[in-house]
């Protein structure tokens, strides 16, 4: 199916554990973005990637590693769970950026215990 | 988010009546000017955008008007019905030349029945 994919919908992990959550878009649009929610945040980009092989730090990228060695593929990793990380997490993509409509995956919901 | 203040964080208005949410930002070089609805639970999308070439859009009953002087776009819906009731975002200019893209914190809106 056409669009953007994330997965799992749903994780619990434990605290220290590594996780990575999974990103995939099928219209090769050369950026992509995560984000985190929390109430009263709002949507917080984590990092992002204008293109293969090409990512950059966004508002809060610490306890965060990314990669992105295929145009579709955009995974986000927590190296040592915390707490903290307990969130709903977006990954989005755009055609251009800034400038054109960013669509998003239907989230990730993460718990750390 | 950064390089954007929207407002207000929270609306509530009678069904029936008008919703007005801001966003004022300050890097002149944006052209680019979306809104974003987010249902409860559900993704981000955007509902209506507009570039810097324009002073208005409309849709149905969602507008975006557009300040490049004062620096500020506002969504306006009218004749509100329950199903407006969501989370608004305005997307904020680029910083620096990057294309990545951040949010305003976003604008809860109740209609009341």
């Amino acid at each position: 199916d056409a669009g953007i994919t994330q997965s799992p919908r749903y994780k619990i992990t434990e605290t220290g554990r590594q996780v990575t959550l999974m990103c995939h878009q099928t219209w090769s649009h050369s950026y992509m973005f995560w984000y985190r929610q929390d109430l009263g945040h709002g949507l917080r980009l984590i990092y992002y990637s204008a293109a293969a092989d090409i990512t950059d730090k966004g508002e809060v990228p610490d306890g965060y590693v990314v990669s992105r060695s295929k145009t579709e593929n955009f995974p986000l990793t927590l190296e040592s769970a915390t707490r903290s990380q307990t969130s709903v997490y977006f990954c989005a993509s755009s055609e251009w950026g800034r400038d054109t409509e960013a669509f998003f995956g239907q989230g990730t919901r993460l718990t750390v215990v | 988010g950064e390089n954007v203040e929207q407002h207000p964080s929270t609306l509530s208005v009678q069904e029936g009546d008008s919703a007005v949410i801001k966003c004022t930002y300050s890097d002149s070089a944006s052209n680019y000017f979306p809104w974003y609805k987010q249902e409860l639970g559900k993704r981000p999308q955007l509902i209506i955008d507009i570039r810097s070439n324009v002073g208005e859009k409309k849709d149905q009953r969602i507008a975006v008007t557009l300040n490049k002087t004062a620096k500020h776009f506002s969504l306006h819906i009218t004749e509100t019905q329950p199903e407006d009731s969501a989370v608004y975002f305005c997307a904020a200019p680029p910083s620096g030349g990057y294309q990545k893209v951040t949010f305003g914190t976003g604008t809860k809106l109740q209609v009341i029945p």
